[in-house]
């Protein structure tokens, strides 16, 4: 859905560089959810953020990987010190409310370490 | 846990014509729904469709529906009248109703590549 916004769409980094990927959820939208997929994977959950809280992060790597959603401003991923398995497609979604329904998703940042 | 099981790779379908992609899950949970998402080669994730556990009726959004089979724990999707602009990758996905941590996560399967022939 064109309404999350994700940028940069492409980004490329040397090992030991880092990441931010930046997510602005739909407006109204105060649940954000970021997600990871390998190559010829499915998507797998990494984080859920509300505005200044981490709800869940049991799907983030333990170390290099950070996100937050303050107040003002997108929900930022950071990764640290990438490696070339941080290679991936990172989806962000939102939704009005941890919803029973679609939470909408961005067009995702491409993420190629060299 | 959840898991969605996908088994077709690849499926080629004529235009025009209905195609079903097959989707399987795994759960202990009662309760939860059912979702397919479809992302074409430009990369976004399109949602297509949802169907809760407890819905009565198989959902349809246009062109898309799901057949859903409890006992079986199927939730396959078919597309009526295959247009080139099918052709993508289609992802079943679920995720539990309860409060408490996880409850918010969907599960995805591998997906599916479909072809659609002219």
């Amino acid at each position: 859905n064109a309404g999350v916004m994700q940028n940069p769409r492409h980004l490329v980094r040397r090992r030991g560089q880092e990441a931010r990927l930046r997510c602005s959820p739909m407006k109204g939208h105060s649940h954000v959810y970021w997600y990871r997929q390998l190559p010829e994977e499915g998507l797998k959950f990494m984080v859920y953020l509300q505005k200044e809280n981490i709800i869940d992060e049991s799907g983030m790597p333990k170390e290099r990987f950070s996100a937050e959603f303050p107040k003002e401003g997108p929900s930022i991923l950071r990764i640290q010190q990438v490696v070339r398995g941080d290679s991936a497609a990172y989806f962000c979604a939102s939704s009005p409310q941890a919803s029973n329904t679609e939470a909408f998703f961005g067009q995702g940042t491409r993420l190629t370490v060299v | 846990a959840q898991k969605i099981t996908q088994t077709q790779p690849g499926m080629f379908v004529q235009e025009k014509e209905a195609v079903t992609l097959d989707c399987t899950y795994d759960t202990s949970d009662p309760s939860y729904g059912l979702f397919w998402y479809k992302q074409p080669s430009s990369g976004e994730m399109i949602f297509l469709i949802y169907q809760g556990s407890y819905d009565q009726q198989n959902a349809t959004e246009g062109r898309y529906s799901l057949n859903f089979q409890k006992a079986r724990k199927s939730a396959n999707l078919v597309i009526s009248a295959s247009q080139l602009g099918d052709s993508a990758m289609y992802f079943c996905a679920m995720r539990p109703f309860y409060s408490g941590a996880g409850s918010y996560q969907l599960t995805f399967g591998k997906g599916t590549k479909l072809s659609v022939i002219p």
